[in-house]
């Protein structure tokens, strides 16, 4: 069975803050991806990697960054969170020309 | 610029009746488009997709139309069960396109009442 983990199903933060969000795939995908979901807005990508060590910008980079060090792994960093980075951020990933399979979301909160 | 609209944010519909989802899309360059449902504290899994040489596929319950010249894709559900309320998010890809990027629609909200 498929799996995608995120490492925090809730987080808060404080503006300002660091903050690393993980996530871990077990189906030896090519491409990972990073979403925010907000109301109304959909899911808006904000990066994605096609392979180890590369990286895409999506829609919304700013104020993001990624890593992809091991092929099972794709990193979302915010350098200095900020209140509108508050949001509900999903992960997925995928093989070439097939659907993507999500985590279950990390609901972040920047007070 | 949204390349991909649902213009009904929510749906009501009564238990054993039709549902019926629209999605609109403005990049002709999309090929390959996807279904997604989401229920709360959950991440979307995918429910039904459909490539541009074909104008129907169905599995179960579900069938999505693909009209190309319109630009307009829809999803059925019959008939509609109350574990169907969920927010369906409407997907488009370009397949030639390095890395299976997905574009994505704001969504609509179903409510299935018994």
């Amino acid at each position: 069975d498929v799996k995608v983990t995120q490492s925090s199903r809730y987080l808060v933060k404080r503006t300002g803050e660091k903050v690393f969000l993980e996530c871990v795939q077990d189906m030896d995908h090519e491409n990972m991806f990073w979403y925010r979901q907000d109301p109304g807005l959909g899911l808006r990508l904000i990066y994605f990697s096609y392979d180890v060590k590369m990286k895409e910008k999506g829609d919304i980079p700013e104020g993001y960054s990624v890593s992809r060090e091991k092929k099972e792994r794709f990193s979302l960093i915010l350098e200095s969170a900020s209140t509108n980075q508050t949001s509900m951020y999903l992960c997925a990933s995928a093989q070439n020309y097939n659907e993507q399979f999500f985590g279950p979301g990390t609901r972040l909160t920047v007070l | 610029d949204q390349q991909v609209k649902q213009n009904s944010p929510s749906l009501s519909v009564q238990e054993g009746r039709i549902s019926i989802l629209n999605c609109d899309y403005t990049n002709s360059m999309f090929d390959y488009f996807l279904w997604y449902k989401k229920y709360p504290a959950e991440g979307p899994t995918f429910l039904i997709s459909i490539s541009s040489i074909k104008d129907k596929n169905e599995d179960g319950r579900f069938t999505v139309f693909l009209n190309k010249s319109a630009k307009h894709l829809s999803l059925h559900i019959v008939p509609s069960q109350p574990g169907d309320s969920a927010v369906y998010f409407c997907a488009a890809s370009e397949l030639r396109a390095a890395g299976n990027k997905l574009t994505f629609g704001g969504g609509t909200r179903v409510l299935v009442k018994p």
